[in-house]
């Protein structure tokens, strides 16, 4: 299995409160990126990351930011929980030469 | 115009058929094309990439890319019943090194005993 793990794993958490999601990997993958899958949706993206410290935004980046400080770790912050960033969250990676491109096994968000 | 269009399915095939995938793109500044498979409640996992015109086969899976006509495709020969899943096409656009990976909302497939 592709190093790639994401935590937590189940959150539920309430309107109005800020929540921070982990991917951590182990690839040495340069590309790291955040989505989030909704039924009739698919995965949409969310940022990404091409280098450590270096970032942009996705197609629905709007209430969300990211860091990443080291190769290893993006983060994902949503500052003010919405009932509406209820969704799976996934996060994925690939190398430089994008042949290997993984994703962990997601997170359940619920913000009631 | 979406960047990455899929039939959404669901796509029903009898076990032993071959099932045919497709997904369009807007970007014809796009290099790089993915399949995913995704299990219910799973998260997806890569089954090909192809880079260049033409077909590239890996076992029972055959992608097809043509750039001209902006689109890409997956076979799958002798279809078997733990295929059953969501594909997904995904297309990595150019631009330096500023690569975004899109994705399209997937395709059903089943295959029935």
């Amino acid at each position: 299995d592709a190093g790639i793990t994401q935590s937590p794993r189940h959150k539920v958490t309430e309107t109005g409160t800020p929540v921070t999601l982990r991917c951590h990997q182990t690839e040495n993958h340069r590309y790291m990126y955040w989505y989030r899958q909704d039924p009739g949706h698919g995965l949409r993206l969310i940022h990404y990351s091409y280098g450590v410290k270096d970032t942009d935004k996705g197609e629905v980046s709007d209430g969300y930011s990211v860091s990443r400080s080291k190769t290893e770790d993006f983060l994902l912050t949503l500052e003010s929980a919405t009932s509406s960033q209820t969704s799976v969250y996934f996060c994925a990676t690939a190398d430089r030469g994008f042949t290997e491109a993984f994703f962990g096994q997601g997170t359940r968000l619920t913000v009631v | 115009q979406k960047e990455v269009e899929q039939n959404s399915g669901p796509l029903s095939v009898p076990e032993g058929a071959i099932a045919s995938l497709n997904c369009t793109y807007s970007d014809r500044g796009s290099q790089s094309f993915f399949w995913y498979r995704q299990y219910s409640g799973k998260s997806p996992e890569l089954i090909m990439f192809i880079y260049s015109n033409g077909d590239k086969e890996d076992g029972r899976f055959t992608a097809q890319l043509n750039k001209a006509s902006q689109y890409v495709s997956l076979l799958i020969r002798d279809s078997q019943p733990s295929d059953s899943a969501t594909y997904l096409c995904a297309v990595k656009r150019s631009g330096g090194s500023n690569y975004k990976l899109t994705f399209g909302k997937g395709t059903l497939l089943t295959v029935n005993p």
